[in-house]
């Protein structure tokens, strides 16, 4: 398996533009997660989805944060407008059922 | 208000001695703990867990630690590897939240040769 797929791997934006993250996850797996990584507050969960369903989006920031899940295979982070402050390392992950949590490799955003 | 805690940004041990990476946490609701390792430009990868119910558990050269009372966890890597440098995070969830992770800020261990 391939694992899970994030694109872009790295997005140079400037503030006030959209951003949108892409991730596939692993075939089979019916939770995925959206993470972002900052130095101030380490990694935090923003989102997560059960059968394509949005469970807890307790972690989305604001509401300049929107996440999708149109089918088991596909899941879009985006932020609208982008801020200089959401610069981060954002990690989808992926799992099957209350098993372990697989992670992509992360997209590196930075906002100018 | 960080519910996990490693105190440490970084650790550095010489090659063959023991690591120990430290974790504190302050929900008491927590039942579940997990070790993830990463690699520079990887997400993160699953390495051992721990389940309240106990107090240790060992996989290779990676054992974890659980202090209930003092709600505090630990991981030793013996020996230590050069392929072990990485940034290790700690994680804990409960049984009622079972996906939902919460991270500590991570700590990067250095092994060197």
């Amino acid at each position: 398996d391939a694992g899970v797929i994030q694109s872009p791997r790295h997005e140079v934006t400037e503030m006030g533009q959209e951003v949108t993250l892409r991730c596939k996850p692993i075939s089979g797996h019916d939770y995925l997660f959206w993470y972002r990584q900052t130095m101030m507050r380490g990694l935090e969960l923003l989102i997560y989805f059960n059968n394509n369903v949005p469970i807890d989006d307790s972690g989305m920031p604001e509401d300049r944060f929107s996440a999708k899940m149109p089918n088991a295979s596909f899941s879009t982070l985006k932020i609208q407008p982008s801020e200089p402050r959401d610069s981060a390392v954002y990690f989808c992950a992926s799992a099957q059922k209350q098993e372990t949590q697989y992670f992509g490799p992360g997209t590196r955003l930075l906002v100018l | 208000d960080q519910q996990v805690k490693q105190n440490s940004p970084s650790l550095s041990v010489q090659e063959g001695r023991i690591s120990i990476l430290n974790c504190d946490y302050t929900n008491s609701m927590f039942d579940y703990f997990l070790w993830y390792k990463k690699y520079p430009a990887e997400g993160p990868t699953f390495l051992i867990s721990i389940s309240s119910i106990k107090d240790k558990n060992e996989d290779g050269r990676f054992t974890v630690f659980l202090n209930k009372s003092a709600k505090h966890l630990s991981l030793h890597i013996v020996p230590s590897q050069p392929g072990d440098s990485a940034v290790y995070f700690c994680a804990a969830n409960t049984i009622q939240g079972a996906q939902k992770l919460v991270f500590g800020q991570g700590t990067r261990l250095t092994i060197n040769p």
